[in-house]
């Protein structure tokens, strides 16, 4: 019930294309649903972040889609440039809590 | 210096040594924290510290020790590992609790390779 599930493990698309990483969890107790990237050599970094109040965040080229009943999220990113190529992690937890239950990660390729 | 600093970036350590790796956060934050980073699970917490305070401790074998001295400084103190410890060690801070909304900071990472 902790885990987060993130699909696909690895993905190409072409710039100016749209990249979706989506992930799903169990834990109805989770409220907070993070999106972290990671750059080679470099620790992971907050991108987005959305609460299951409401059903999308969009931040520039950035959007979390989510759907509570599912209980599923997404990372959308419009217009893909090759400096987003990374790795992205999606994440959930708990208000109260301390930890953040991390995805496996989804290595991206944005080729020119 | 800014953000949150690891040292050393890169250790090897045969398996009866014993090391220490370094974090120290220049951001204020209450919080620190130690994930481990592997192929075989992506970002994995080991332990967090609030206010000095150990708060979580994520069922972590004994030969890793964690020391936090202040609220600026985390340790990870190494001993008798095995190969399969090899991995990126992350250390983190933030303001208040992850799950409150409060953004972890990451530091870059030490790169351990046990022989």
């Amino acid at each position: 019930q902790q885990q987060v599930k993130q699909s696909p493990q690895s993905l190409i698309v072409q710039k100016g294309g749209i990249s979706i990483i989506n992930c799903a969890y169990e834990n109805t107790a989770f409220d907070y649903f993070p999106w972290y990237q990671q750059f080679p050599g470099k620790g992971p970094a907050l991108l987005i972040a959305i609460r299951p109040d409401v059903s999308e965040k969009k931040e520039g080229r950035f959007t979390i889609s989510f759907n509570k009943s599912a209980k599923q999220f997404s990372l959308h990113i419009m217009d893909s440039q090759p400096g987003d190529s990374a790795t992205y992690f999606c994440a959930a937890s708990g208000r109260s809590s301390y930890k953040l239950i991390f995805g496996s990660g989804t290595r991206l390729l944005v080729r020119p | 210096e800014t953000g949150v600093t690891q040292t050393p970036r890169h250790l090897v350590m045969g398996m009866t040594n014993k090391k220490s790796l370094k974090c120290e956060q220049h951001l204020g934050h209450n919080a620190m924290y130690w994930y481990k980073q592997s192929a075989k699970k992506p970002l994995e917490l080991m332990f967090v510290y609030s206010l000095e305070e150990r708060v979580e401790n994520n069922s972590v074998p004994s030969r890793f020790s964690p020391e936090c001295p202040n609220s600026s400084h985390l340790f990870l103190h190494l001993h008798t590992l095995q190969p399969e410890d090899s991995a990126l060690y992350l250390c983190a801070s933030s303001q208040d609790r992850g799950g409150s909304g409060s953004p972890l900071h990451f530091g870059n990472g030490t790169r351990l390779t046990v022989t």
